[in-house]
């Protein structure tokens, strides 16, 4: 059974940086495309942006300027990194494996997310 | 792409049939996802593909569409069904989800 779990500050000022990391089990870091997505309180889903461990990551780009995502091969996990933070940013960040299901792919499973605030 | 998903709110009772739709700004073939997502829980895939239900999703979910216009159609709702709803296009990178349709009691 596939896990992600997501972790990090809960809590992050105001121009600073947000890392996450989300941990996996139960597959290879290797054989999918991971992904983070958000949430903010009370609206929809932003996909955020994707990662495959032997290649370059592909960013959404209304975030492309201020993100890294990043991969840990020998810690099965992957990593987001969001500079310049602004309440805006405040939300629920999910991290999920892309699968490619049927004609297409989707997101299956997903993390249980983390709230992450930004306030000083 | 754009995606415009409706209604944003839907009232509705136990045992009635519902249907929640997702347009999208560019044809993406079939290329529609389906998420259910319950208070404080990550989103569930539902169904993938526009109309295949993922393993283990009851037959009253069905899905239908192609190209720009989709709809997530729940039968005979059941009181575990009571949650939001949120379709995501996978045709392409950036992946867009709908504003969600929160399904009520």
């Amino acid at each position: 059974q596939v896990q992600l779990q997501e972790s990090g500050p809960g809590l992050v000022k105001p121009s600073e940086t947000l890392s996450l990391t989300c941990s996996v089990s139960g597959a290879s870091i290797r054989s999918y495309y991971w992904s983070w997505m958000r949430q903010p309180p009370g609206k929809g889903l932003e996909w955020i942006g994707y990662i495959f461990y032997n290649r370059s990551p592909t960013y959404n780009s209304s975030l492309e300027s201020r993100l890294t995502i990043s991969v840990d091969v020998s810690n099965n996990q992957f990593s987001l990194k969001l500079t310049s933070l602004t309440a805006a940013d405040t939300a629920v960040y999910y991290c999920a494996r892309e699968v490619p299901i049927g004609p297409t792919v989707g997101f299956d499973p997903w993390g249980p997310g983390t709230l992450v605030t930004v306030a000083s | 792409s754009q995606m415009t998903q409706s209604p944003s709110s839907l009232s509705a009772s136990v045992g009635d049939r519902v249907t929640i739709t997702c347009r999208t700004s560019q044809a993406i073939d079939i290329h529609l996802n389906w998420y259910q997502q319950k208070p404080g829980k990550a989103p569930k895939l539902l169904i993938y593909a526009a109309s295949h239900l993922q393993t283990g999703v009851p037959p009253r979910f069905s899905g239908s569409g192609s190209r720009t216009d989709f709809t997530l159609t729940i039968s005979n709702l059941q009181p575990e069904d009571f949650a939001t709803y949120h379709c995501q296009q996978s045709s392409h990178t950036p992946y867009v989800f709908g504003q969600g349709t929160k399904l009520e009691l």
